[in-house]
């Protein structure tokens, strides 16, 4: 049972335009979302989070906003670089309980030139 | 940020023997640390959760006697497989929280088995 999806395996954006990741959950305990962004090999690095009293933070060129009711959270990277290239995870966890994290499939965003 | 370390970061070994998998935390103190693994073009799936002093604890599916997990101090935890197989072949990463900020979690580099 995938608590977290991301439908979008992949996303492919011009340089300098806006790149749009989706994520959906279904486990409505959870009330702090995260994103991170994954090279092959590599461990996941930890780019923005929100918590759900929120429905929008940002950080330079990452926006994530969260839709409670639709229980979707999206993130935004504007402008798009070459150098965003990689996989992008979006997590999930219930702060009443155990850190847990629950991670979405991923989604492989290409920024070309 | 606070930093994550593996080692070793890639080893290959034969099959019925076992590998250790080692997890720091190197600036910091971490009562909790995670194990997952992802297979190829897969997400990452916790593995258990590594309490330091204590057993750990399992998700359902993963086998406790093929995955030991110890915890020995705040900044140190270990995974081995045991016996491995082929099929144990992956990619096994660890993460850990800050104290202070449970909410957030630092991730290994990882460490890529290959099982013969």
């Amino acid at each position: 049972d995938q608590q977290v999806k991301q439908n979008s395996p992949s996303l492919s954006v011009q340089e300098g335009r806006i790149s749009i990741l989706n994520c959906d959950y279904t486990n409505s305990m959870f009330d702090y979302f995260l994103w991170y962004k994954k090279y092959p090999a590599e461990g996941p690095t930890f780019l923005i989070s929100i918590s759900s009293i929120k429905d929008k933070n940002e950080d330079g060129r990452f926006t994530v906003f969260l839709n409670k009711s639709a229980k979707h959270l999206s993130l935004h990277i504007v402008p798009s670089q070459p150098g965003d290239s990689a996989v992008y995870f979006c997590a999930a966890l219930d702060t009443g309980t155990a850190s847990k994290l629950t991670f979405g499939t991923g989604t492989r965003l290409q920024v070309t030139l | 940020g606070a930093v994550v370390s593996q080692h070793p970061s890639w080893v290959i070994c034969k099959s019925g023997t076992s590998v250790k998998i080692e997890c720091r935390s190197l600036d910091f103190q971490a009562t909790t640390m995670f194990w997952y693994r992802q297979f190829p073009k897969q997400s990452l799936m916790l593995m258990a959760t590594s309490n330091e002093g204590s057993k750990a604890t399992y998700e359902q599916g993963v086998e406790k006697d093929k995955f030991l997990i110890n915890h020995a101090s705040l900044t140190l935890s270990t995974l081995t497989v045991t016996s491995a197989h082929p099929e144990d072949s992956s990619f096994y990463i660890c993460s850990a929280s800050p104290p202070r900020d449970f909410n957030e979690q630092f991730f290994g580099p990882g460490t890529r088995l290959t099982v013969l």
